[in-house]
């Protein structure tokens, strides 16, 4: 399956723990966006990077997100000390470049918070 | 202000019919493209269809096509001869500054719940 890896699929937390998401971009894309979903509400973007780089992070909370998508690796969204409100879908996208092509979207990863 | 709106929040359609989907969006940019995505109740985006707001003819993709009235703002997609495999949720989304290579991130609608009725 060469399509947007994500895992994991469903993560369960504790309010106060770290949740690390994981996103492998489909081969050859190297623009990655992380968008997140509140049940019954469209996706909402959050950060654009790429390699090394984070371009746009307007749509990320200032505090306890962060976002990272180093030389090697997967790209991580990282949430420290969760809390409630943080329950949502999270989206990673990949596209080949930045002019016409769409965004390929991975399966999603859904985050609980007990 | 919205700036893409879809005010359909759901739609039933008789299978083999044709259904459009609404989507108006807002922008001051000459430059942007407007795709559709289909959310199924697994929870996976699929990309159906992509609007240059360049482009001269409307998009289309095999049963998916897009009425794109530029002077109105809308981009409704149009899925003709419904499946039961159609029900499922259709996002509309922009993105701008294609032009400049700018901003890349898509701003979604709040979506549309499509059911095919056999």
């Amino acid at each position: 399956n060469a399509g947007v890896m994500q895992n994991p699929r469903h993560l369960v937390r504790r309010r106060g723990q770290e949740a690390r998401l994981r996103c492998s971009p489909m081969k050859g894309h190297s623009h990655v966006y992380w968008y997140r979903q509140l049940p019954e509400e469209g996706l909402k973007f959050m950060v654009y990077l790429q390699k090394e780089n984070i371009i746009d992070e307007s749509g990320m909370p200032k505090e306890r997100f962060s976002a990272e998508f180093p030389k090697e690796g997967p790209s991580i969204l990282r949430i420290q000390q969760v809390v409630r409100g943080d329950s949502a879908a999270y989206f990673c996208a990949s596209s080949l470049d930045t002019v016409s092509q769409p965004q390929h979207f991975g399966d999603g990863t859904r985050l609980s918070i007990l | 202000a919205q700036k893409i709106t879809q005010t359909q929040p759901g739609m039933f359609v008789q299978e083999k019919e044709a259904v459009t989907l609404d989507c108006t969006y807002d922008t001051s940019d000459p430059s942007y493209g407007l795709f559709w995505y289909k959310q199924p109740s697994s929870g996976e985006m699929i990309f159906l269809i992509y609007q240059g707001s360049y482009d001269q003819q409307n998009a289309t993709e095999g049963r998916y096509s897009l009425n794109f009235q530029k002077a109105r703002k809308s981009a409704n997609l149009v899925i003709s001869a419904s499946q039961l495999g159609d029900s499922a949720m259709y996002f509309c989304a922009m993105r701008e500054g294609l032009g400049s290579g700018g901003y890349n991130k898509l701003i979604f609608g709040a979506g549309t719940r499509l059911a095919v009725h056999p």
